[in-house]
């Protein structure tokens, strides 16, 4: 089993709607989650972290958590293309785990 | 946030040469890094943990001796690629936690990519 599992997508959202992409985790000991997001070609970019259970919302974006049922989400609200990337979950236990990202499409 | 830096941006070399990279932490210090490497469509894999004034810890399966890093300050991390071959070729990527809300919270730089000849 993995540790960190994510969908690779693609994910296809036409413009303005929301994009939700999910997370699970293996490690229950797991205490912070980052969102990352990757345009091809660069580096990860730091999104948002949560360490607590519920939403965290940040502009457009909200994180939620739910360590009972070890996984974690992000919603982008009013979905625009430039948000169109990979988007990588990552979660520290002693060293932070990547996933292997959801590709997200939004289009016109 | 935290701003990581990372010289040079892309590299070419030919094979059997060795290449350095610099990752810098621009307005904080850390006293680790980490080395990351990605192939194309393919997620991170992390290479090592570089400690400022020790050793770097290794991942199973990266050589030590080929992939020599050198944690000189509590700003700067060096991976030197030795005798590089085509099969190093891929975008070389470090990290540096932040201290945030209480918890770590990994920045990335920019990347290197090295194309090996």
């Amino acid at each position: 089993q993995k540790e960190v599992e994510q969908n690779s997508g693609p994910l296809s959202v036409p413009e303005g709607a929301i994009a939700s992409l999910n997370c699970t985790y293996s490690d229950r000991g797991s205490q912070s989650f980052f969102w990352y997001r990757q345009y091809s070609g660069k580096s990860p970019e730091l999104i948002m972290f949560i360490y607590s259970n519920g939403d965290k919302e940040d502009g457009r974006f909200t994180a939620q958590l739910n360590k009972a049922s070890q996984y974690v989400s992000l919603l982008i609200r009013d979905s625009q293309p430039s948000d169109s990337a990979t988007y990588l979950c990552a979660v520290d236990t002693d060293k932070l785990i990547f996933g292997t990202g959801t590709r997200l499409q939004v289009f016109p | 946030g935290a701003v990581v830096s990372q010289h040079p941006s892309w590299v070419i070399c030919k094979s059997g040469t060795s290449v350095k990279i610099e990752c810098r932490s621009l307005d904080f210090q850390a006293t680790t890094m980490f080395w990351y490497r990605q192939f194309p469509k393919q997620s991170l894999m992390l290479m090592a943990t570089s400690n400022e004034g020790s050793k770097a810890t290794y991942e199973q399966g990266v050589e030590k001796d080929k992939f020599l890093i050198n944690h000189a300050s509590l700003t700067l991390s060096t991976l030197t690629v030795t005798s590089a071959h085509p099969e190093d070729s891929s975008f070389y990527i470090c990290s540096a936690p932040n201290r945030e809300e209480g918890q770590d919270t990994q920045y990335f730089g920019p990347g290197t990519r090295l194309t090996v000849l």
